[in-house]
């Protein structure tokens, strides 16, 4: 098996930017996805792949990946994106889903 | 419209059983892998046990083998979780999850029910 690591929390001020990241083996071989997920909701995915973006995901979300690291950007945060944020890759085996732990974010 | 709506949760003495059920819509049910995810209070994500379109394979997370098992028909376009030996430690609220079976896109869960919640107490 293997682990995914996010942040527990992390903060940014209104129309700043601000980047989420997620480490794990597994992100060598395997792209991230992102999820956004708001109290009380299912997740949402807003990033997949290496850079894309679902249909009606605002473009101030991207995503990006460097050896076992992976980030979420976003670029002018918006008092609606304050939420908790999964990343989640492959297991190592490539059999199964893996998340991370989450990251919640507050916008200030 | 994909849309996947679970059912079959509630509260459940510790040793009993639940069986869960996911209806599928708005898609080629029997082309996608399937997932099942679950969200203890407070706490994050956990990817419980998924589903080869064919039913061919099948995964699950450590804490659920040999107790939990996952199936589907693809006839009724539904996805299943059957719960035995219910745990506290399995009380979450509980997602079925469609998965995209692509490197390119990294294998995202891009489509999730609304959840069922399942208590597991005395």
């Amino acid at each position: 098996s293997s682990e995914l690591t996010q942040d527990p929390a992390v903060s940014v001020a209104l129309g700043q930017t601000v980047r989420i990241t997620c480490q794990g083996d597994s992100l060598r071989s395997y792209y991230a996805s992102w999820y956004q997920q708001k109290p009380g909701q299912a997740p949402v995915l807003v990033i997949y792949g290496k850079n894309n973006r679902p249909s009606g995901i605002p473009d101030r979300f991207s995503g990006s990946s460097s050896g076992n690291t992976a980030s979420l950007t976003i670029t002018g945060a918006q008092a609606e994106d304050e939420a908790d944020y999964y990343c989640n890759s492959r297991d190592s085996s490539g059999n199964h889903p893996l998340f991370g732990g989450g990251t919640k974010l507050t916008v200030l | 419209e994909v849309q996947l709506v679970e059912s079959g949760g509630g509260l459940v003495q510790p040793g009993g059983s639940l069986r869960l059920s996911c209806a599928a819509s708005g898609f080629t049910f029997s082309s996608y892998w399937m997932s099942w995810v679950r969200q203890a209070p407070g706490k994050g994500l956990e990817w419980v046990a998924n589903i080869k379109q064919d039913g061919s394979e099948k995964y699950y997370v450590d804490s659920v083998k040999g107790r939990f098992t996952i199936s589907r028909d693809n006839a009724k376009n539904s996805l299943y979780l059957q719960m035995n030996s219910l745990r506290a430690e399995d009380t979450a609220v509980y997602y079925c999850a469609r998965e995209v079976y692509d490197f390119w896109s990294g294998y995202p869960l891009d489509y999730w029910g609304q959840g069922t919640l399942v208590t597991v107490s005395s």
